[in-house]
């Protein structure tokens, strides 16, 4: 079975500051990668994926993940984070193949202070 | 596109009642929808996963009895929490996916109290 870890669960960053989020997954065989957001209050939206092609994969709002196969790991980054990314942030795998169970990682909450 | 929707968004209720909590994929077919449960400042835990016209499957641990799962339409799921406990109350949210599958998209949620 699959499994993902999230080694940050609190993360302070003043705006503008550059983002990392790591995210490590367990498992034998291919897989699939996701990155989820929750704003306060809301509900989870996907923020990026990776299945296949260039591990370097570009989401909305100026996030990106980077899947590095060798360390089994898909951090997240963004260059310049605002007051608005404010949120909570889960790592997500399921392998390959459709119809997969996914697991999710323990996510890590970021604050942005303004 | 790709929106769930979950109702209600908030239910309070008796211990001993039964709750049913709907999952609606408002612009698409969800061949499979999936039902999980989030405590307080922990991950979502898949309870089961459903697809249209058969049983679901329920993980480990989680009782079929209790958690009632029916998925009769391409569009609509429903989780009814039977003879509710106040160790049942929680956060559950639902997703679907169509195709593929290989993406879910996730509903608001729906916040349970057993009083």
């Amino acid at each position: 079975a699959q499994s993902v870890s999230q080694h940050n669960h609190h993360v302070i960053l003043s705006e503008a500051a550059s983002l990392e989020l790591g995210c490590n997954y367990s498992y034998g065989g291919t897989v699939n990668l996701f990155w989820y957001v929750q704003y306060p209050g809301q509900h989870l939206q996907l923020l990026l994926k990776y299945f296949s092609g260039d591990p370097l994969v570009k989401g909305i709002k100026g996030f990106e993940a980077e899947f590095i196969k060798s360390k089994f790991s898909f951090n997240l980054r963004k260059p310049s984070v605002q007051w608005s990314d404010t949120a909570e942030y889960f790592c997500a795998v399921t392998p390959s193949g459709g119809y997969q169970k996914v697991t999710f990682g323990t996510g890590t909450k970021l604050q942005v202070i303004p | 596109g790709a929106v769930v929707s979950q109702h209600p968004s908030r239910v309070i209720c008796k211990s001993g009642t039964s709750v049913k909590i709907e999952c609606r994929s408002l612009d698409f077919q969800a061949t499979t929808m999936f039902w999980y449960r989030q405590f307080p400042k922990q991950s979502l835990m898949l309870m089961a996963t459903s697809n249209e016209g058969s049983k679901a499957t329920y993980e480990q641990g989680v009782e079929k009895d209790k958690f009632l799962i029916n998925h009769a339409s391409l569009t609509l799921s429903t989780l009814t929490v039977t003879s509710a406990h106040p160790e049942d109350s929680s956060f559950y949210i639902c997703s679907a996916s169509s195709g593929s599958g290989e993406t879910q998209y996730f509903g608001p949620g729906t916040r349970l109290l057993v009083l």
